[in-house]
């Protein structure tokens, strides 16, 4: 069954660095989201994106955040200048659209340590 | 704004019960409800959806089922093992993106 892929696993990286995290969707996906979830926190919904845009934004995702689809295939989440508070798990996750009964995918997640 | 709110926040059962699991939300205006099981420090697997117009949904030994109009969905597992503990969330997709609850993480002695 095809997977929605995140690399790295785990990153760990200083305060004030620009970290990305990638992810690879499933490849007849349209819809592609990213949501994090700080430790022992409930999973937070970040953004979405569909056809090359961002179609919706929490009041998480500030201008430190960035996401950007640069082929086919990759879907990524930058965060420019990390803080203390960004360490979590961070999870991507695509949809093909087919109404009510369309699942969101999920894949393993990067747990980024900022440190 | 959608709030979903899930309720034991914890339950430790002994191996064999059946048990429930809880969830509420309060915008009925959804197109589907998923529940999802996540291990400790690892991703989310996807067990059940349903979609907004059905009443419940069966996979194995796990049923749920939805009351749109009271804003509630329940997870009912049969015949608990040890195998089943986890932290088990239940997220709601509606006019935004999917909004989880915080989850109830479930604990089955042998």
């Amino acid at each position: 069954e095809p997977e929605v892929t995140q690399t790295p696993s785990h990153q760990v990286t200083q305060m004030g660095q620009e970290v990305i995290l990638r992810c690879v969707p499933i490849s007849n996906h349209l819809y592609f989201y990213w949501y994090r979830q700080i430790l022992g926190q409930k999973v937070e919904f970040l953004v979405s994106f569909y056809n090359n845009e961002i179609s919706e934004k929490s009041e998480i995702f500030d201008d430190q955040f960035s996401v950007e689809r640069p082929d086919g295939s990759n879907f990524t989440l930058k965060i420019r200048s990390t803080k203390l508070e960004d360490s979590a798990m961070y999870f991507c996750a695509s949809l093909f659209p087919a109404g009510e009964g369309s699942p969101l995918h999920f894949g393993n997640g990067t747990r980024l340590t900022v440190t | 704004k959608q709030e979903v709110t899930q309720i034991p926040a914890a339950l430790s059962v002994p191996e064999g019960e059946n048990l429930v699991l809880n969830c509420s939300f309060t915008d009925s205006a959804i197109y589907n409800l998923q529940w999802f099981r996540q291990d400790p420090g690892k991703g989310l697997t996807s067990l059940l959806l349903i979609q907004s117009s059905q009443r419940e949904q069966t996979s194995g030994r796990l049923n749920a089922s939805l009351d749109k109009s009271s804003g509630r969905s329940t997870l009912y597992i049969a015949a608990s093992q040890p195998g089943d503990s986890a932290t088990y969330l239940c997220a709601v997709a509606g006019r935004t993106a999917l909004i989880f609850g915080k989850g109830t993480t479930l604990s089955v002695s042998s």
